[in-house]
């Protein structure tokens, strides 16, 4: 089945730089991949994400980069601001089946003052 | 929580009990998902349903049954609860349509089996 793994497991950055969140999978089927961010005591809410017919998508201050022959992806985030604080999941699933994801064991990001 | 709730929130329960959690949605979604989630494992799907009386097992599904007799209800049981079930549970719906598959998760039930 798919294995997803994900880096670094805690980051912390200043308020005003920039994080960046990487994933791999491992089958090459994969073709949909979601990014979550999960505050405490919350479920995971979707914040973005990517079908493997594009390389890279943006939204505000986050985008998310698809490089389908490394198997990888990643979640940028710019200007960070202290309400960024929170765990940040990474997924993948192939798009039509239901979509079964399969998680990455979570980013706990921290912006500083 | 695209209108997703989970009951009951919290529940402490003995080694050898069964146990049963809800999930209710009020959008008429076609799939839903049950996952646990815990420290260093992120998110593993437990059981799906992609309609009534259709269920199918996900990665972690020893030990947990599911059942769905109406559209806008997805229970989880844990016929004798152990405490390796100890977990935050999370049950998700997923819009799905020939545009766009996204999963939406409901608030959690925190589960502590002693």
């Amino acid at each position: 089945g798919e294995n997803v793994e994900q880096h670094p497991s805690t980051l912390s950055v200043q308020e005003g730089d920039s994080a960046v969140i990487k994933c791999t999978y491992s089958d090459s089927a994969s073709n949909y991949f979601p990014w979550y961010k999960q505050e405490l005591g919350k479920g995971p809410q979707l914040i973005i994400d990517i079908r493997s017919n594009v390389g890279e998508k943006k939204d505000q201050r986050i985008a998310v980069t698809l490089n389908k022959t490394a198997k990888h992806f990643s979640l940028h985030i710019t200007e960070t601001q202290p309400e960024d604080s929170a765990v940040y999941f990474c997924a993948a699933s192939i798009y039509g089946t239901a979509s079964k994801l399969t998680f990455g064991t979570g980013t706990r990001l921290q912006v500083t003052l | 929580d695209a209108g997703i709730t989970q009951s009951p929130r919290h529940k402490v329960t003995e080694t050898g009990t069964p146990v049963t959690l809800r999930c209710h949605q009020t959008e008429n979604h076609r799939y839903m998902y049950w996952y646990r989630q815990d420290p260093g494992h992120g998110l593993r799907l437990i059981h799906y349903s992609y309609g009534v009386k259709d269920t199918d097992k996900g990665e972690v599904s020893d030990g947990y049954s599911v059942s769905r007799s109406k559209t806008e209800d997805f229970l989880l049981t844990l016929e004798s609860a152990t405490s390796s079930q100890t977990s935050v549970y999370f049950c998700a719906i997923s819009e799905s349509n020939r545009e766009q598959e996204t999963q939406y998760f409901g608030p959690g039930t925190r589960l502590l089996v002693l």
